[in-house]
Order: C-alpha cells, then sequence, then structure tokens
C-alpha cells in the first residue's frame, strides 16, 4: 500500500484478555518500530526491527508484551493480560533505512476496561 | 525511556507570529528529527538534521542543532492556524529512534 497501514484502529477489549495489533509496513521498508502514547503524553518506544536481525526489546514494559514480524513484512505486537494501564494508541511507524524518515500509521486506539 | 526533551510543553501564539520550540537530548546521535502530531494520531516527517549539520530550512521551517549543547531547535515562521498540532524531536543513534514528550503548539486565527 502508499503508507503504514495499522488494524484495527479502535479496540475495547475486558481486562484479562489478550489482544494482538497488526502493523502492515511500507513495502521495502527494512525498520519497523512501535510506541506506546498514553493521552497527552509522548512516544514511548517498545521495540524496533530492523531487516533479520533480532529485533532490539529494550522498550517493552513487561513479558505481557511481545512482538513479531516477518523479515520485512507484516508485524504483530500482542498483549496478553491486559490491564486497564494498556489503554493508549499504539503507533507504529516504518522507515526505508534504519536512520532515515519514519512513517507512521494512524495507530490503534486500545482500551481495557 | 525517552531521549529528547522538548520545551515548553505547551506554546500558544497568533497567526503570524513565529514559534520556537526547543529539543535537548543526552547521548550522541546520528541525526536528529522533528515530527507533527495532529489529533494524538499518526506523525508526519517535518525535517531531518544530521549531527554534521548546524542549520537546515525547509520552506517556513528552520532547525538548528548544537551538539556541543546536545540542542535543537525548530523554527515556523509566519504561523498559520493549521500549524496547531504537537511537535516531537526524535534521536537516533545506532538503531533505535527516540522521542521527547513534546510541545504543545495552538496558533490563533
Amino acid at each position: 500500500g502508499a503508507g503504514v497501514s495499522q488494524s484495527p484502529s479502535n479496540k475495547v477489549t475486558e481486562k484479562g484478555k489478550d489482544v494482538e495489533l497488526r502493523c502492515d509496513p511500507i513495502s521495502g521498508h527494512t525498520a519497523l518500530y512501535w510506541y506506546r502514547q498514553r493521552l497527552g503524553q509522548g512516544l514511548e518506544f517498545l521495540i524496533y526491527f530492523q531487516g533479520n536481525s533480532a529485533p532490539d526489546k529494550s522498550g517493552l514494559p513487561s513479558d505481557r508484551f511481545s512482538a513479531e514480524r516477518t523479515g520485512e513484512s507484516v508485524s504483530t505486537l500482542t498483549i496478553q493480560r491486559t490491564q486497564q494501564e494498556d489503554s493508549a494508541v499504539y503507533l507504529c511507524a516504518s522507515s526505508l533505512q534504519p536512520r532515515g524518515e519514519a512513517f507512521f500509521g494512524q495507530g490503534t486506539r486500545l482500551t481495557v476496561v | 525511556s525517552q531521549q529528547g526533551e522538548e520545551d515548553p510543553q505547551a506554546l500558544s501564539i497568533q497567526e503570524g507570529e513565529n514559534a520556537t520550540m526547543n529539543c535537548s537530548y543526552k547521548t550522541s546521535i546520528n541525526n536528529l528529527q522533528w515530527y507533527r502530531q495532529n489529533s494524538g494520531r499518526g506523525l508526519v516527517h517535518l525535517i531531518l538534521i544530521r549531527s554534521n549539520e548546524r542549520e537546515k530550512h525547509s520552506g517556513r521551517l528552520r532547525v538548528t542543532l548544537d551538539t556541543s549543547k546536545k540542542s535543537s531547535s525548530l523554527l515556523i515562521t509566519a504561523s498559520r492556524a493549521a500549524d496547531t498540532a504537537s511537535y516531537f524531536c526524535a534521536t537516533r543513534a545506532d538503531n533505535d529512534m527516540r522521542f521527547g514528550a513534546g510541545t504543545r503548539l495552538t496558533v490563533k486565527p
């Protein structure tokens, strides 16, 4: 597609349930990032994928969070046993080169009730 | 943890005035980028400045970088109501891209 696509756009889930968020990066982009943004706050780095290298998972807040990416394609961010503090917008971005301009999706707004 | 810190947190100006936002960071960088966010969703890239550059222009945007002070500034000249948004700096080191908390700019018509 023309841009980074994220789905779903909005997700409401019950506390304790697992959720899976999807990111389709721009074709050919080797780098992919996930961020979390709580209301009125900045972007909190979660995880970074670069090609076939081991991902940088240093930003994942707990072992309930995990992410996968196969090659240079789709990535999924999974949150297990969701908690109310997981409520936020989850943003995905991709870039052609590791240090270049990043293109963002419109995010998934997750609400845990 | 966040790398950059923007200042001020919020800025309100009249249309036609200039807006200046600052960003400070802590570690060595490869480049620094500024992004804009409308309505709390996706960010849009504005400008990139490399660590060996001191100033860069793009339309009404002017960015400066002082690596000795680990700081950058974004100047928007002749602001418009449509410039109302949140502005973030992002620092690039080896692999990751870290953002600050942003500056919320309001331009009053």
